[in-house]
């Protein structure tokens, strides 16, 4: 069975400082693949990365950077001088790979992130 | 830019009632999934299909829940009868071969 743990429930910042959201998975698939998104008070649930199981560089976009490792099983998500509009509800999601594309995504519980003016 | 679709963005219905929930998804995307999300249980997968075909229905209560996709730009999802703890946010989502899942704004159901 696949498992997504996000510890942290909620985390408040002052504006322009740097956050890190955690993320640590349970799978026995070997292919696998990792997945953040965020949930801003509008509900809708924006994709944000997609990484597999075989990629373990780090990633970074603009202010996000991501840092999978495999080693202990994390894929946790940085926000680099955080804005107001990064708060949001981040999920950190995990599915397997049938070969045949998407298979069904596995949830963590989300991480709350407030942004203080 | 291609989205996901979802009517009604909101329901608000009596117990009893038969409620249809719609999803377009994105064009050439061969997977469609349908999530619920609730404060209690979070965000769960009800069904999902690929090229219109279902692999797995297991979250869905099947007495009440049925979910198809009559064809590869309708999918839908049947409550009925619907219950008070039906009242959730559902989502579809779709994806292609690239494992990237797109989800649409979500219907917010509410079963009074």
């Amino acid at each position: 069975a696949q498992k997504v743990t996000q510890a942290q429930t909620e985390i408040s910042v002052v504006e322009k400082e740097d956050v890190t959201l955690d993320c640590v998975y349970e799978t026995r698939d070997t292919t696998y693949y990792l997945f953040w998104y965020k949930q801003p008070p509008s509900g809708e649930l924006v994709f944000l990365i997609r990484r597999n199981s075989f990629d373990e560089q780090n990633e970074i976009s603009g202010r996000y950077s991501w840092n999978f490792q495999k080693s202990t099983s994390s894929f946790n998500f940085t926000i680099t001088a955080s804005q107001v509009v990064d708060s949001a509800v981040y999920f950190c999601a995990l599915s397997g790979s049938s070969g045949f594309g998407n298979e069904k995504l596995t949830f963590g519980t989300g991480t709350r992130l407030t942004i203080i003016p | 830019d291609a989205r996901v679709t979802q009517t009604p963005r909101h329901k608000v219905t009596e117990m009893g009632q038969e409620v249809t929930m719609r999803c377009q998804p994105i064009l050439g995307h061969n997977t469609v999934f349908w999530y619920r999300q609730t404060m209690m249980q979070g965000l769960e997968l009800l069904a999902y299909f690929r090229n219109r075909a279902p692999l797995d229905d297991s979250g869905m209560p099947k007495d009440r829940f049925s979910a198809e996709m009559p064809d590869a730009t309708l999918a839908t999802l049947k409550i009925q009868p619907s219950e008070p703890r039906d009242s959730a946010v559902y989502f579809c989502a779709s994806g292609s071969s690239s494992y990237e899942q797109y989800f649409g704004p979500g219907t917010r159901l509410t079963v009074t």
